[in-house]
């Protein structure tokens, strides 16, 4: 089945640091959806993307997606408390039909500290 | 923002015993889902649900669990007789138009077998 992998499992910086965590899949994805999760809540979507090669940015958050849509990014420019909790990448597989699972990577865990 | 809710947060049994947790879609919502997650670990996907049966099932959805929608807002999940290994947390979700879309989670419901 497919794997979502991502790397680092864990990351403690400094507030003020930035911050990466990497997502590979084993196949070729439909698209990609990053999700945060705070300690002790759920998961919150973040952005989506669908094309080879995407870009997109929100605020202190950047998220690529790699030309062979097999990889994807986030970055968080200088991190702050609030950015504390795990964040997944999340991955439809290619052309699966209607209400298709969501295969969720293993989740980078940041901690912030000031 | 309108929420998927769930009931309830916590939830203690036997082991053996039957268990139903329960859960609120968002009301324009078609597709609804079931996801879990052991301690510390990643969010996985157990069940997809449209047009009252079930789209997809992992290998974790035996025959042991059991989804359905009694009326036209509960959406639930039924475990007859559950195992220590089940103990994790269980999220319900939902999307209006199911592929490539984002999931909406509820806050969890915390199973613990003993």
């Amino acid at each position: 089945g497919q794997q979502v992998m991502q790397i680092p499992q864990y990351q403690h910086v400094q507030e003020g640091e930035d911050f990466t965590t990497y997502c590979n899949s084993s196949t070729t994805l439909s698209n990609i959806q990053w999700y945060k999760q705070r300690p002790g809540g759920h998961p919150v979507f973040l952005i989506q993307l669908v094309k080879s090669g995407e870009v997109k940015k929100q605020k202190r958050l950047t998220f690529q997606f790699g030309e062979a849509k097999k990889n994807s990014s986030l970055h968080i420019t200088a991190t702050q408390t609030t950015d504390v909790g795990t964040y997944f990448c999340a991955a439809h597989q290619l052309n699966t039909g209607t209400a298709s699972k969501l295969t969720f990577g293993t989740g980078t865990r940041l901690q912030v500290t000031l | 923002e309108p929420e998927v809710t769930q009931t309830p947060s916590h939830q203690v049994t036997q082991m053996g015993q039957e268990v139903i947790l329960r859960c609120v879609p968002i009301s324009n919502h078609l597709y609804f889902y079931w996801y879990r997650q052991i301690l510390g670990q990643k969010v996985e996907f157990l069940v997809s649900f449209y047009n009252n049966e079930i789209s997809e099932k992992s290998e974790i959805f035996d025959d042991q669990f059991s989804v359905e929608r009694p009326d036209g807002s509960n959406f639930t999940l039924k475990i007859r007789s559950t195992k220590l290994e089940d103990s994790a947390m269980y999220f319900c979700a939902s999307t209006e138009f199911g592929t490539n879309e984002k999931l909406f989670f509820g806050s969890g419901t915390q199973l613990s077998v003993l």
